[in-house]
């Protein structure tokens, strides 16, 4: 059965303390990883999508990164603006998605 | 591009009454889903389409269906709502991305079963 963990479930920083969020998973014939953002009371908004081990993408503070079992999504020194719900998600031959339960993040000032 | 839309924003449903969730997307969209999101949990499939006139189940569709005779609309139907229904529901739409799929989400309808 497919499956996505994500952790740990709660992360709490201060402003400019880097860390990182990990995502691992099972999933039969792996199409793509997924990373999203959800603020509260609103809809996951899409931050990456990594197809193959190695694969790495950025954008302004975060890095996501793709081996054959995990994801890491990399904060570098991060602002209170970034405290949000992190969801990772994977699809496998039926293009639905498989979602986490998430990691949120608090970055205090 | 207004994206993916849902109405209407909240609800209040007494047990056993029926209910329908809209969903809009002006992207052009093949594939739209419905989700179910329980607090701190993450996201479950209940049905989604390939296209219009096609629809399949998801992880958690009892007690809920779906037609699309649109490629932009995809509405939720609740029948004889249940407590166990409360939850927020996204509606989300998609293109093929390469390998996989990048999905783009509404802003969700919060339900509430009384």
């Amino acid at each position: 059965e497919d499956q996505v963990t994500q952790s740990p479930e709660a992360l709490r920083l201060q402003e400019g303390e880097s860390s990182s969020l990990n995502c691992s998973y099972t999933v039969s014939g792996l199409r793509g990883l997924f990373w999203y953002r959800q603020d509260p009371g609103k809809g996951p908004e899409f931050l990456f999508t990594l197809y193959s081990a190695g694969e790495e993408k950025e954008k302004e503070r975060l890095k996501a990164t793709l081996t054959k079992k995990e994801s890491f999504l990399h904060i570098t020194a991060p602002k209170p603006e970034d405290s949000a719900t992190y969801l990772c998600a994977v699809t496998d031959s039926s293009y639905k998605l498989i979602f986490g339960s998430g990691t949120r993040l608090l970055v205090r000032p | 591009n207004a994206g993916v839309t849902q109405t209407p924003k909240f609800r209040i449903l007494k047990i056993g009454q029926s209910m329908t969730l809209q969903c809009t997307q002006d992207m052009n969209h093949n594939y739209m889903y419905w989700y179910r999101q329980d607090p701190g949990m993450g996201l479950k499939l209940i049905y989604y389409s390939v296209g219009a006139g096609i629809t399949d189940k998801g992880e958690v569709p009892n007690g809920y269906n779906v037609s699309r005779s649109t490629t932009e609309d995809f509405p939720l139907r609740l029948e004889l709502a249940a407590p166990s229904q409360t939850s927020v529901y996204f509606c989300a739409s998609s293109y093929l991305d390469g390998g996989g799929e990048t999905q783009y989400f509404g802003p969700g309808t919060r339900l509430l079963v009384l």
